[in-house]
């Protein structure tokens, strides 16, 4: 059982909006930097947004993050087939002193 | 940015070791607050953080393996190594090694993120 909490799976039509939650604790999203990792079907993850909701260099702004408590969430615009995925959610938790993270949602883009 | 290529044996025997080993090219891993990382995602389940090595060559692992991961590296291969003891079928995954960002203090809201991931190697136990 992870210590992030998100929905198993997600779907929309392409070329629309999608939204995914990630669910923790004071000791991990509340006090706590989030990101959020794309990992496309047989590859590695991939960074998408760090510090709640800064993108790396190369990452188009159809992905976006917030924060707001002790829940986190990734937004995904203009839905794409490739953005067909399973994404995770990930914080340090000060009080396991752990990196930790969510047990990842599958997108699927209809 | 970096390339990280996970290396070792595929096939591991219950009870005996792991040994893994992540070759870095484009950086070094000693380069001032470069933190380089494993992580480890069992077939169709999550991502599980084993643990980290400072640029300094200071460690930090995931206590819940209970002492069995042991990271360590090879500064003129430019190599990090994870070596996990006591292997069960449970240990059986896909492992990452990774270069990532860690701020964790007492005063401020921590940062530790996995920047860049190698491709990851299957490390199967089984007799």
């Amino acid at each position: 059982q992870s210590v992030l909490t998100q929905p198993p799976s997600v779907s929309a039509a392409p070329g629309q909006r999608v939204t995914i939650s990630c669910s923790g604790s004071s000791s991990n999203i509340g006090n706590n930097y989030v990101s959020w990792y794309q990992q496309l079907p047989g590859t590695a993850p991939k960074l998408l947004i760090y510090d709640n909701n800064k993108r790396p260099s190369g990452i188009p702004d159809r992905f976006s993050g917030s924060k707001s408590g002790t829940s986190a969430t990734l937004g995904i615009t203009g839905l794409q087939t490739g953005d067909e995925a399973a994404y995770y959610c990930g914080a340090w938790d000060s009080t396991l002193s752990v990196a930790v993270f969510g047990g990842g949602t599958k997108l699927t883009v209809l | 940015q970096p390339q990280l290529q996970e290396s070792g044996p595929g096939l591991v025997k219950p009870s005996e070791t792991l040994s893994l080993s992540c070759t870095v090219s484009g950086d070094s891993i000693t380069t001032t607050r470069s933190f380089w990382g494993w992580i480890r995602q069992p077939p169709g389940k999550g991502l599980e953080w084993l643990g980290t090595i400072y640029y300094s060559g200071i460690t930090d692992y995931n206590s819940a393996l209970k002492s069995r991961v042991t990271i360590s590296r090879d500064t003129s291969k430019n190599q990090f190594s994870l070596m996990l003891t006591s292997v069960t079928a449970a240990d059986t995954a896909v492992y990452y090694c990774a270069r990532l960002t860690s701020e964790v203090t007492n005063w401020g809201p921590a940062r530790y993120y996995f920047n860049f991931w190698g491709p990851g190697t299957l490390v199967t136990v089984s007799s």
